[in-house]
């Protein structure tokens, strides 16, 4: 069963605008992660966030976490043409140890 | 530093033949290790996952079957193949269970 969904679905956007991709769940979490899939190949993960945790930073991008409206939102900023790529939020689900994935945000960044 | 492997990267296979897809991870001993299915413009499907050697556990019931013969060694199987078993399958490890999971590069699975 699909736990996250992305919103949007796709997005475009110019090289050094940034993007804004956000994630919604149903049931309570451990933690949430987000993953980047280049066309064609495996996952990468990029950033984890715990359920007590608010926010997180890792380089050009940024993570927040509300547990009360049960969504994240994954902002890149000063994005590139190399950031083009799909991204997954995942959800592990509290009491349990499997990762489940949403459906997906395909950014597109135009040079 | 560790590493993993999948092969082969694209196979093409008629209806009714066996499938046998292997992934490796160097580097790291006793990880979890899951497979998981993506259809084309969709999110991953958890199929099995394994905490250790002999250890299988299976989320979703249909014709496919894992195996964990080696610590680091995780095989994907079926006996016969439906055309609904087309998409890329991935696989991937992990430190502790709800812990991050890295990916290999994914085989491409054309059933015809």
């Amino acid at each position: 069963s699909q736990q996250g969904e992305e919103d949007p679905q796709a997005l475009s956007i110019q090289e050094g605008e940034n993007a804004t991709m956000n994630c919604s769940y149903k049931t309570s979490i451990n933690n949430l992660q987000w993953y980047r899939q280049n066309s064609g190949r495996g996952l990468v993960h990029l950033i984890l966030i715990r359920s007590n945790e608010r926010e997180k930073h890792s380089g050009r991008l940024r993570v927040t976490l509300d547990t009360s409206k049960k969504s994240s939102s994954l902002l890149i900023t000063a994005s590139r043409a190399a950031d083009t790529a799909s991204y997954f939020c995942a959800t592990v689900l509290y009491n349990t140890d499997k990762l489940i994935f949403g459906t997906g945000t395909r950014l597109q960044v135009f040079p | 530093s560790q590493t993993i492997h999948q092969w082969p990267a694209t196979l093409v296979q008629p209806v009714g033949s066996p499938l046998s897809l292997e992934c490796t991870v160097e580097g790291t001993s006793n990880p979890n290790l899951y497979w998981y299915r993506q259809a084309a413009g969709r999110g991953l499907q958890l199929l099995f996952y394994s905490v250790g050697i002999g250890q299988i556990s299976s989320e979703v019931p249909q014709n496919l079957s894992a195996s964990r013969p080696q610590d680091r060694q995780f095989i994907l199987s079926s006996k016969k193949l439906l055309l609904s078993d087309s998409g890329f399958y991935l696989c991937a490890w992990s430190v502790y269970p709800i812990g991050e999971q890295y990916f290999g590069p994914g085989t491409r699975l054309t059933v015809t």
